[in-house]
């Protein structure tokens, strides 16, 4: 079963606005890491954020983590026709040494 | 270009035959993953090796095998096939595994008609 859940499963703005997706997962983690998938695509990995952080920066993107409700969150500010893909969570599982997808968001950035 | 070369990109096949699906790692890592994709079941582990041993095995039928060789490059092998098996395989590879992120290649799309 996934053991990361995103929300919402599809997501449209225009450019320039912010796009908000959310990740639920349902045991302990090490990290929770996010990837990128333009469409019928590899998965290129965007940004890691371990269990002892609660927020993190890279570019345009701003992830948070709340290991109390099992959430991580990804903002990307001021969207681009170009971020239009899907995007995943995946989480490492303490103990496991392989990562578990969630089922993604396709996000739709309009010019 | 991510480093991780799968081969082929495209295949077609007809129920029941066999197929092997390549993988090439990026140049250094010794861990090598494989997914299946499809749109229903969404990203799926199907077996993890590292340095030419099994390490983790997900949801893999008996049908499909994997092996990884001494210069490191992957193997996936799929056998009986049937319709339902049409998806995406992707390789992953990775330097220090699951906490530091995988790298993956473009995919193998498998089309069983």
């Amino acid at each position: 079963s996934q053991q990361g859940e995103e929300d919402p499963q599809a997501l449209s703005i225009q450019e320039g606005e912010n796009a908000t997706m959310n990740c639920s997962y349902k045991t302990s983690i090490n990290n929770l890491q996010w990837y990128r998938q333009n469409s019928g695509r590899g998965l290129v990995h965007l940004i890691l954020i371990r269990s002892n952080e609660r927020e993190k920066h890279s570019g345009r993107l701003r992830v948070t983590l709340d290991t109390s409700k099992k959430s991580s969150s990804l903002l990307i500010t001021a969207s681009r026709a170009a971020d239009t893909a899907s995007y995943f969570c995946a989480t490492a599982a303490s103990g496991y040494s392989t990562l578990t997808f969630g089922k993604g968001t396709m996000l739709l950035v309009s010019p | 270009d991510s480093g991780v070369t799968q081969t082929p990109k495209h295949l077609i096949t007809a129920t029941g035959q066999r197929v092997t699906l390549r993988c090439s790692p990026r140049s250094g890592d010794l861990s090598v993953y494989w997914y299946q994709q499809s749109l229903d079941q969404g990203l799926q582990f199907l077996i993890h090796y590292y340095n030419g041993e099994e390490r983790a095995k997900g949801n893999i039928l008996e049908r499909f095998s994997a092996q990884q060789f001494p210069d490191l490059h992957s193997e996936l092998n799929l056998s009986s096939l049937e319709l339902g098996d049409s998806a995406l395989y992707f390789c992953a590879s990775s330097s220090l595994g699951a906490n530091y992120g995988y790298t993956f290649g473009s995919g193998t799309r498998l089309t069983v008609v």
